[in-house]
């Protein structure tokens, strides 16, 4: 079946934009995560959701960094008056369960790679 | 808090070698750790995990590793690499979150 996918791929943005970066879970998956990847480094935890609910979202830089997933399926990262530093490849993950983690593998999408000029 | 520390940035091999990735972890509880590989342009896929059950792990494509509580270890090995196995490779740590705590990778280049 499909995997997880993300829109845009690449996404260029001038210093001062926001940008909305969309996240397509495997259907039925209940929990997402948002991570960011500096170039040459490992992903970072940003926030964490199960079905609607935003249950963790200690890992977002600033409060110019929002994310939502209104209905419990698709997520969008919305990044505010984005700054040189924001530039990274964001990644979606979603997971079957909500439970312990080591039971349910989390499906990675393949990226947004966000370029701030 | 917990961290894991890939103690390689960068691993070259010939066709046909062995392959060992280091990894060393840190935690305060019984961890869960995993390996994950990327593929450039290609989503991060799960090679193998460890759950608590049997210390020697395998995985996908030959690969395995052992947790060694001791040395605070889960290198990753494989008896064989295949020109396809070059890519970035990343040890991950979880305790009772949620979310995965990444390694900084270690880049694996397959010389034919």
């Amino acid at each position: 079946g499909a995997g997880v996918s993300q829109s845009p791929r690449y996404k260029v943005a001038k210093r001062g934009q926001d940008v909305a970066l969309r996240c397509d879970p495997i259907s039925g998956h209940v929990s997402l995560f948002w991570y960011q990847q500096a170039l040459g480094q490992g992903p970072e935890f940003l926030t964490y959701f199960q079905n609607e609910a935003q249950l963790d979202k200690s890992g977002l830089p600033s409060d110019r960094f929002f994310a939502e997933r209104p209905e419990g399926s698709v997520s969008t990262l919305k990044i505010q008056r984005t700054q040189q530093e924001d530039s990274a490849v964001y990644l979606c993950a979603s997971s079957r369960g909500s439970g312990q983690l080591t039971s349910y593998e989390q499906y990675f999408g393949p990226g947004t790679r966000l370029t701030v000029t | 808090a917990q961290s894991v520390t890939q103690l390689d940035s960068h691993v070259s091999v010939s066709e046909g070698t062995p392959v060992l990735l280091r990894c060393n972890y840190s935690s305060s509880y019984s961890p869960s750790l995993f390996w994950y590989v990327q593929h450039p342009n290609k989503g991060l896929q799960l090679l193998l995990k460890y759950t608590s059950a049997a210390t020697l792990v395998k995985g996908i494509n030959g690969f395995e590793a052992e947790f060694k509580k001791s040395e605070t270890s889960f290198h990753l090995t494989k008896p064989s690499a295949h020109m396809s196995d070059a890519a970035e490779y990343f040890c991950v740590v979880s305790v009772g979150r949620r979310a995965l705590t990444f390694g900084s990778g270690t880049r694996l280049q397959v010389q034919p």
